[in-house]
Order: structure tokens, then sequence, then C-alpha cells
């Protein structure tokens, strides 16, 4: 089974604080993506990666950037937390074009 | 970019009831799939489907891409279908995959 691990299930940081976010997968995948999630805006893309050490931007990068230093292993990263990012992030990983993806259990971000 | 929208955005069904819900694309897209997100917030795939027409128990879909919409029904719904649902699409020549709002279903036992 594909198995997408992401770190922390929930957390409460401040405002102004670096944030964290760490996904792993087993499965050797090309792909890897961050999204979050608030209600009424389904899943929003805000970095993905197709590679190590490659990151494009998605739809909504402002505030975020992203680490991929090992195949297995796709870090998103607040640099200065504010109380707009709030969220829930959702990682998930996949072969490339053409093939299904599979997501972590999600991250439950609060900042306060 | 390419729009992703889904219909209806909340669905309310009592259980044993059929539903269909639909996936409206604006550009030609490699992939599309389907989504299952539980109240625990886990996101399981149900289909993969660019293309044609799948089934997977009381669950099947249909893609119609020249048309660019895809429509997922559900026969006979079990209070456990309730959540929602997310149709994702990849657009032709590119690595991202978009997703809709979602249709939240809810199946009253």
């Amino acid at each position: 089974d594909v198995k997408v691990t992401q770190s922390s299930r929930y957390l409460v940081k401040r405002t102004g604080e670096k944030v964290f976010l760490e996904c792993v997968q087993d499965m050797d995948h090309e792909n890897m993506f961050w999204y979050r999630q608030d209600p009424g805006l389904g899943l929003r893309l805000i970095y993905f990666s197709y590679d190590v050490k490659m990151k494009e931007k998605g739809d909504i990068p402002e505030g975020y950037s992203v680490s991929r230093e090992k195949k297995e292993r796709f870090s998103l990263i607040l640099e200065s937390a504010s109380t707009n990012q709030t969220s829930m992030y959702l990682c998930a990983s996949g072969r490339g074009p053409g093939n299904t993806i599979y997501f972590g259990e999600g991250s439950w971000l609060t900042v306060v | 970019g390419i729009q992703v929208e889904q219909s209806p955005p909340d669905l309310i069904l009592q259980e044993g009831a059929n539903s269909t819900l639909r996936c409206n694309f604006s550009d030609s897209v490699n992939n599309l799939q389907w989504f299952h997100q539980n109240p625990w917030g886990q996101l399981i795939n149900l289909f993969y489907i660019p293309s044609g027409t799948k089934q997977n128990g009381r669950l099947s879909a249909t893609t119609v891409a020249t048309e660019r919409y895809s429509l997922l029904y559900i026969s006979s719904s079990q209070t456990t279908d309730s959540g929602v649902y997310f149709c994702a699409v990849e657009p032709n020549r590119d690595d991202k995959i978009i997703f809709g709002k979602g249709t939240r279903l809810h199946i009253l036992p």
C-alpha cells in the first residue's frame, strides 16, 4: 500500500513563527504536492515538485516556500505564520502525468 | 488556468437513494480523478477516469472528455457514503492537479 505520512496532525503556532510541515512518501513517486483546504474553497494547490530540488508554484504560493532535498520528502515552510494561514494542509504524491495521486491524512494548523 | 466546477455543492439524501454528481472542466485534460473525503479528512481515490466508464460496486463514473465533463453515480446510498466528493483534473502539458470545490453529500439513516 502507498503511504504518505504527514509529520503533524494538529499544530498551534503563534503569529510570526516559522512553521515546517513535513511530508514523506514511501513509493518512490516523482511528483509531490501541497494543498490547503478551506471551507467552501475546496483544495487549492500551493506548490508542487516533479523531481528532487525542483518546484513549481501552484495557484496560491504567496507566504509559503517548499523544499525537496530527497525524493521521498517534501516540506512546506511558512516563513512567518499569519492568522489567514490557519487551515488544513494536505500533502499528496504520484508517479507523474496520467497517474493516480495519494494523500496523507492532513495537518490542521491554527495560527493564533 | 483551467476551471473545475462541481455540482451540486450540497446534497442531502435518504439512505437507499441514488445520486449523480457532476464535474465540468474548462479545457482539455490528461487525467481526471474522483476522490471521497471522509468525515476525518482522509481523501481516498475512487476512480482514475480520463475517459469512458468505470464501475466499482455501487459507484460508477463516466467521463466524456470531448464535452469536458464527468459524472459520478452512487446507487443505493449508505450513511458511510457521506462526506465530500472531489473531482480533480490534470491539464494537458502540465503536471499540476487542480481540484473542484467539491460536493458535500449527507446520507440520512
